[in-house]
């Protein structure tokens, strides 16, 4: 079965310190990633995603995540945080098999301290 | 822009009531789904659909159907609400890669 699981609950950062957003996936066939970020009583937006080509994609507001098929993870990144990067993140994969439904994981809080 | 519009922010429904949650997009999508989304559980597929007067179910559908009579709407039932069914729903739409979202209805059973 397709999965997707993000191992930890809250991830804490200081302002200017590099943060990772961990995320480990299971799939049938060449998965389809993305990473979504929900800030406070808004909706979710759309951050990055990880098709095929490069392993190391770049998305909005400064975040990456790499693609790594031998451990079957696709990481969240941002060189130095901000305090306004502290919002809900999910990992989310593409299902093909059951026919384009999108599997997210639980999320991960960030918080980013001054 | 994209738009996915949900008819409610909030609402507030009492045990045992039928309630809809209507979705909309003008993206001319076929592919739309609801989800719930729980605290520590992510979200969930409750149901989705490919084309009009079709529905499939997804991960949790039990107590809910839906509803699809045209291509834009995408309806969301409760038959008997239940207070476990408390929730943030969130509708959404895909096309290709990208999929698109609703500001979800935060519905509240009592």
């Amino acid at each position: 079965a397709q999965s997707v699981a993000q191992p930890e609950d809250q991830v804490n950062v200081a302002e200017g310190n590099p943060l990772t957003v961990k995320c480990t996936y299971s799939v049938s066939g060449n998965p389809y990633l993305f990473w979504y970020v929900q800030y406070p009583n808004r909706g979710l937006q759309f951050l990055l995603k990880y098709i095929t080509g490069d392993n190391l994609v770049k998305g909005s507001y400064g975040f990456e995540a790499e693609f790594n098929k031998s451990q079957t993870s696709f990481h969240l990144k941002k060189p130095s945080a901000l305090v306004s990067d502290s919002a809900l993140y999910f990992c989310a994969v593409r299902d093909w098999t059951g026919g384009f439904k999108t599997i997210f994981g639980a999320g991960t809080r960030l918080f980013v301290k001054a | 822009d994209v738009k996915v519009t949900q008819s409610s922010r909030y609402l507030v429904k009492r045990t045992g009531e039928k309630v809809f949650l209507e979705c909309v997009q003008d993206m001319d999508h076929e592919n739309m789904f609801w989800y719930r989304q729980d605290p520590g559980l992510g979200l969930r597929l409750i149901y989705f659909s490919y084309d009009v007067k079709m529905k499939e179910k997804g991960d949790i559908p039990e107590g809910y159907s839906v509803s699809r009579e045209k291509k834009e709407r995408f309806s969301l039932i409760l038959e008997s609400a239940s207070t476990n069914q408390t929730s943030m729903y969130l509708c959404v739409t895909t096309m290709n890669t990208e999929a698109f979202f609703g500001q979800g209805t935060r519905l509240t059973v009592v």
